[in-house]
């Protein structure tokens, strides 16, 4: 079964200092797809970086880094240079294919985040 | 305003009452989603539709129905509303049913009592 595992419910970070925000999956797909989302106090998901599992290169979007390691099955989200609007709850995400033909995120359990001065 | 619309923006229900909830997109997306966030559990999928016309379940599909009667809309009807769907809804869309990145609406907060 496809499952996305986050092991951290909670992680502070000074401002202006890296974080690496962990995720783990499961599939026994060869194609799929690893996401990132945050989600502010006010409640919406804000897309953030897209991993293809064919990519051979980490995807960069800005101060945001996915660190995709195939063999460990992880995709961890690096966020540099934090400031306090990062302060949120991020989730991890694959793209799952369904009987049916669509498809559909299975999300991970998140991890909040709070930047401190 | 480019985007996804979702409404009501919060609504309290009575057990028993039927509930329909609003989603409406303008980018021409043809693949549509409706989500529930839960704590401790993240987002899960109740249904989709890969285009107009079509619609599918998805995990937690038990007491849900939806349509999509054209491109722009996918309603999310609760037929008849229990206290265990008390969540926050996400309707959200993509390009098509196998594109990358899905969009999502503002979200709607459902308490049922």
């Amino acid at each position: 079964a496809q499952k996305i595992t986050q092991t951290q419910p909670g992680m502070f970070v000074q401002e202006k200092e890296a974080v690496t925000l962990d995720c783990t999956y499961d599939t026994s797909d060869q194609s799929y797809g690893l996401f990132w989302y945050k989600q502010p106090s006010s409640g919406e998901m804000i897309f953030l970086i897209y991993q293809g599992s064919y990519d051979e290169q980490n995807a960069t979007e800005g101060r945001y880094s996915l660190n995709f390691q195939k063999a460990r099955k992880s995709a961890n989200l690096v966020i540099s240079a934090s400031q306090l609007g990062d302060s949120a709850m991020y989730f991890c995400a694959m793209r799952v294919l369904l009987t049916g033909g669509g498809n559909k995120l299975t999300f991970g359990t998140g991890t909040q985040l709070k930047v401190e001065l | 305003i480019a985007g996804i619309t979702q409404a009501p923006t919060s609504q309290i229900l009575a057990a028993g009452r039927r509930m329909t909830l609003r989603c409406t997109q303008d980018m021409r997306h043809n693949a549509m989603y409706w989500y529930r966030q839960d704590l401790g559990l993240g987002l899960r999928l109740i249904h989709y539709s890969n285009t107009a016309g079509t619609t599918g379940k998805g995990e937690v599909p038990d007491g849900y129905s939806v349509s999509r009667a054209n491109t722009d809309d996918f309603p999310l009807t609760l037929a008849s509303a229990v206290p265990s769907q008390t969540s926050v809804y996400f309707c959200a869309s993509s390009v098509q049913a196998g594109y990358n990145e899905q969009f999502f609406g503002p979200g709607t907060r459902l308490t049922v009592l």
